[in-house]
């Protein structure tokens, strides 16, 4: 069975700043898909970014992009001149043939002046 | 475009009652994801459908889950009877068959059970 590991419960970031949030997994599978989810206190799953495991440039979108290490199979979360907006939980994801996603516990991010 | 609709937002009930929640999945998506979310499991898959056909339930917790997709616009999970340790967010996603790496969330309903 696959797993998804975040070994961060909270961290904190001043605005502006660049901050990463670390994510490992396990599978056996060589095709998969990664993913970033941010859920806002309104508690909607906002889709941040997403990673094919068989593409080896790393996913960039604006100010989040990711450093996906497959052989030691990491994907961790940079986030780029940070705003409150980004304060959250931000949960990594993983998804293979099983279609399911399987989520991490998730990281808390407070953004602070 | 709407996206992934779930009713009710909000619901409280009390232990023994049936309790229903509804999906709408995003017109033209032909799979649908029911997750859980709660403090001690985290976000779990209860079950999934293809075409309207359950794939995979192994994770709907006992027998007093049930879920159902009469058509491809519309599903229901219900818990019957339900517990206090029901209480959770349930959540509700969808994606095209052929692109289930890209699902999207309908914004959950919070269930509390008394």
């Amino acid at each position: 069975a696959q797993t998804v590991t975040q070994s961060q419960p909270e961290m904190s970031v001043q605005e502006a700043e660049t901050v990463t949030l670390s994510c490992t997994y396990d599978t056996s599978e060589s095709d998969y898909y990664l993913f970033w989810y941010k859920q806002p206190p309104s508690r909607q799953m906002i889709l941040v970014i997403r990673q094919e495991a068989y593409k080896q440039q790393n996913a960039t979108e604006n100010r989040f992009s990711v450093n996906f290490q497959k052989a030691a199979k990491s994907f961790s979360l940079k986030i780029s001149d940070s705003q409150l907006g980004d304060a959250a939980m931000y949960f990594c994801a993983y998804t293979g043939t099983a279609s399911k996603l399987t989520f991490g516990t998730g990281t808390r991010l407070q953004v602070t002046l | 475009d709407a996206g992934v609709i779930q009713s009710p937002r909000h619901e409280v009930t009390e232990m023994g009652q049936e309790v229903t929640l509804r999906c709408k999945p995003i017109s033209g998506h032909n799979s649908l994801f029911w997750y859980r979310q709660t403090m001690m499991r985290g976000l779990e898959l209860l079950i999934y459908f293809n075409n309207n056909v359950p794939i995979d339930d192994s994770g709907m917790p006992e027998d007093r889950f049930s879920a159902k997709m009469p058509n491809a616009s519309f599903s229901t999970l219900k818990i019957q009877p339900s517990e206090p340790r029901d209480s959770a967010v349930y959540f509700c996603a969808s994606s095209l068959l052929r692109r289930v790496n890209e699902q999207f969330f309908g914004p959950g309903t919070r269930l509390t059970v008394l």
